[in-house]
């Protein structure tokens, strides 16, 4: 079985600071990891994924995530928060099956304060 | 290029009265179809998902029910609504050929049941 854990359902920053959103996963296969955006009363975007290709992945936005095999991580980091950062974040993790389903995590949110 | 749409955007409707949510995705064919709920701080739960016309996999047992009548048709009913039913209804499509395929998510529906 598959799952995901966000440590920290509320994160808040000052605009311009590090942003570090926490995910760890579980899976007894090799996993690909995605994190998505939503903004208030919208549906998700997707933000960047892991797919094994390289273990330090960008996305859009300029935010970057480290896969760590070693410490079942795919932290989000963004080196200077802006204030449109504000929204909520999953992390989720997909199998081998060619379902495509995904396992999101409990999502964590995002305040940047100015 | 591809778009999801769902309607209504937003639904009031009171315990007990039948349910029908209804996506649609436009500029792709055979696309793997999904449902998921976004209850108040509970993250995202999947509920059906769909790998082509009439075939259904339900997540999560409850009197939700799903159906795939048209290639790019994906509707979610309820004959009887329950409180517990509140929430944003999001649906999602992917090419479901590989396991880092990505999902694309539609705006969402908002429903309350009161």
């Amino acid at each position: 079985a598959q799952s995901v854990t966000q440590l920290g359902s509320h994160v808040s920053v000052s605009e311009g600071a590090l942003v570090l959103l926490r995910c760890n996963y579980s899976s007894s296969v090799p996993p690909y990891l995605f994190w998505y955006v939503q903004y208030p009363n919208q549906g998700l975007q997707l933000l960047l994924k892991y797919t094994s290709a390289a273990t330090l992945v960008k996305g859009i936005n300029g935010f970057e995530a480290e896969f760590k095999k070693s410490e079942t991580s795919f932290h989000l980091t963004k080196p200077s928060a802006h204030m449109s950062d504000a929204a909520e974040y999953f992390c989720a993790v997909s199998g081998s099956s060619n379902t495509g389903k995904l396992i999101f995590g409990q999502g964590t949110t995002l305040q940047v304060k100015p | 290029s591809q778009t999801i749409h769902q309607w209504p955007a937003t639904l009031v409707q009171p315990v007990g009265s039948p349910l029908s949510l209804e996506c649609t995705v436009e500029g792709t064919s055979n696309p793997n179809l999904y449902w998921y709920r976004q209850a108040a701080g509970r993250g995202l739960q999947l509920l059906f998902y769909s790998v082509g016309i009439g075939q259904i996999s339900s997540e999560v047992p409850q009197n939700l029910s799903a159906s795939r009548p048209q290639d790019r048709q994906f509707i979610l009913s309820s004959k009887k609504l329950l409180l517990s039913d509140s929430g944003f209804y999001l649906c999602a499509w992917g090419t479901g050929a590989t396991p880092t395929d990505t999902q694309y998510f539609g705006p969402g529906t908002r429903l309350t049941v009161l």
